[in-house]
């Protein structure tokens, strides 16, 4: 899997967009980048997925620019709930059986949200 | 929304005993994994499980670990002589076929805390 690089830690305020961008340079043809989120004492919740350019669901964007060597993960309004952990992977999810894969967490990102 | 659920949510037990985890992975999924996470530490991969067979297991799943779909709707994870080391938070987690179309995201469960004494 190739080797990501994202912020230790993060703050922000309710209601302020957050950024988070992750650095991926050995990225390969076959990888796709996807985002998970943890609370304290809880499992890994996925978030969002993609390949290349944006991605938008009801919870996130996800921006990835042409050459794919990072990719930013943007949370719009954020409250003080979406205080977590924010983990950026980046692999060929698929696996050998064409279905998958482990996945290889890293330290994260840690967002606090404050009023 | 589909979920991974686990149990128990703690599990307390004494070095050297047997423990089960158990899981319920999302219905329609066919592949399966455990992960832990020491406190403090990251999410370690241990095994990932696909046609009833381990596909990929980590250095951290030893001949005391075993995993097994005894039936339709439960995953289990059994440590056979638990050691203090083993204290972790241990997730279950599953995800679709996607070898016919966009890659699968993997679904995890809140864990179950295994405390050894």
């Amino acid at each position: 899997l190739a080797k990501t690089t994202q912020p230790i830690s993060m703050d922000s305020y309710e209601g302020q967009e957050v950024n988070i961008t992750c650095s991926h340079n050995n990225i390969a043809t076959n990888d796709y980048i996807t985002w998970y989120q943890q609370f304290p004492s809880q499992g890994p919740r996925f978030i969002i997925q993609g390949y290349k350019t944006k991605v938008t669901n009801e919870v996130a964007s996800l921006f990835i620019p042409a050459d794919r060597k990072s990719s930013t993960l943007s949370l719009p309004r954020v409250s003080l709930s979406d205080t977590a952990v924010y983990y950026c992977l980046v692999g060929d999810m698929r696996g050998i059986t064409g279905g998958g894969n482990k996945l290889t967490f890293g330290t994260g990102t840690q967002l606090k949200v404050e009023l | 929304e589909p979920e991974v659920t686990q149990t128990p949510s703690h599990q307390v037990t004494q070095m050297g005993q047997e423990v089960i985890l158990r899981c319920v992975p999302i219905s329609n999924h066919l592949y399966f994994y455990w992960y832990r996470q020491i406190l403090g530490q990251k999410v370690e991969f241990l095994v990932s499980f696909y046609n009833n067979e381990i596909s990929e297991k980590s250095e951290i799943f030893d001949d005391q670990f075993s995993v097994e779909r005894p039936d339709g709707s439960n995953f289990t994870l059994k440590i056979r002589s638990t050691k203090l080391e083993d204290s972790a938070m241990y997730f279950c987690a599953s995800s679709g076929r996607s070898d016919r179309g966009p890659n699968q995201p993997q679904h995890f469960g809140d864990g179950t805390r295994l405390s050894i004494l």
